[in-house]
């Protein structure tokens, strides 16, 4: 049990595009889901909080504008890149929580590339 | 605002030997630390999870610590095999609800078992 889904798992796009990442969890209900990124040897860094039917809330640093997220229902989340450039190139990686329940469970994660 | 590091960032060993992996935590205020696994360009396996009022949990050959008062954690790896190569991740979660339900991570100790 306890399953996350992202897809897609790799992901190349032009410069000044937009993508999107979805975040599924298949046999529960998230009430929360984060999304990560994390580049070559970095740590994960949270880049925002989202709970299902409300705004997400952005880690400090991190342009809402820019990284979409919505949390339309208790099993999907998406994340838009929008105008991607090369330096958002990074892997994406999503969680997701059970209200009541501390641990989070983690998709494969999504590989970004900008051209 | 925590900060998590993890020491050594890499360690390569031969196989059977048994090894420590460090991971320091500058607050000490923490809900409970969680021990991950990720091989390259993929998600996160959690391996073990550590309550804050627990010293330690042991799953298989795997033995993770904790010392909330001086802010370590040691993820002990009996008889290593090649198949334990990964990079091992330590996270603490804040204590209590609301946005403190965000992992804080460290950058990882990338493993290497030789065979």
């Amino acid at each position: 049990g306890a399953v996350v889904s992202q897809h897609p798992s790799r992901v190349i796009c032009k410069s000044g595009t937009s993508v999107k990442i979805e975040c599924r969890s298949l046999d529960f209900q998230a009430t929360t889901m984060f999304w990560y990124r994390q580049f070559p040897k970095q740590s994960l860094m949270l880049m925002a909080t989202s709970n299902e039917g409300s705004k997400a809330t952005y880690e400090q640093g991190v342009e809402k504008d820019k990284f979409l997220i919505n949390h339309a229902s208790l099993t999907l989340s998406t994340l838009t890149v929008t105008s991607a450039h090369p330096e958002d190139s990074s892997f994406y990686i999503c969680s997701a929580r059970v209200a009541g329940v501390s641990e989070q469970y983690f998709g494969p994660g999504t590989r970004l590339t900008v051209t | 605002k925590q900060e998590v590091t993890q020491i050594p960032a890499a360690l390569s060993v031969p196989e059977g030997e048994n090894l420590v992996l460090n991971c320091s935590f500058t607050d000490s205020a923490i809900y409970n630390l969680q021990w991950f696994r990720q091989d390259p360009g993929k998600g996160l396996t959690s391996l073990l999870l550590i309550q804050s009022s627990q010293r330690e949990q042991t799953s298989g050959r795997l033995n993770a610590s904790l010392d909330k008062s001086s802010g370590r954690s040691t993820l002990y790896i009996a008889a290593s095999q090649p198949g334990d190569s990964a990079t091992y991740l330590c996270a603490t979660r804040g204590h209590s609800g609301g946005s403190n339900y965000k992992l804080t991570f460290g950058k990882g100790t990338l493993l290497t078992v030789n065979p």
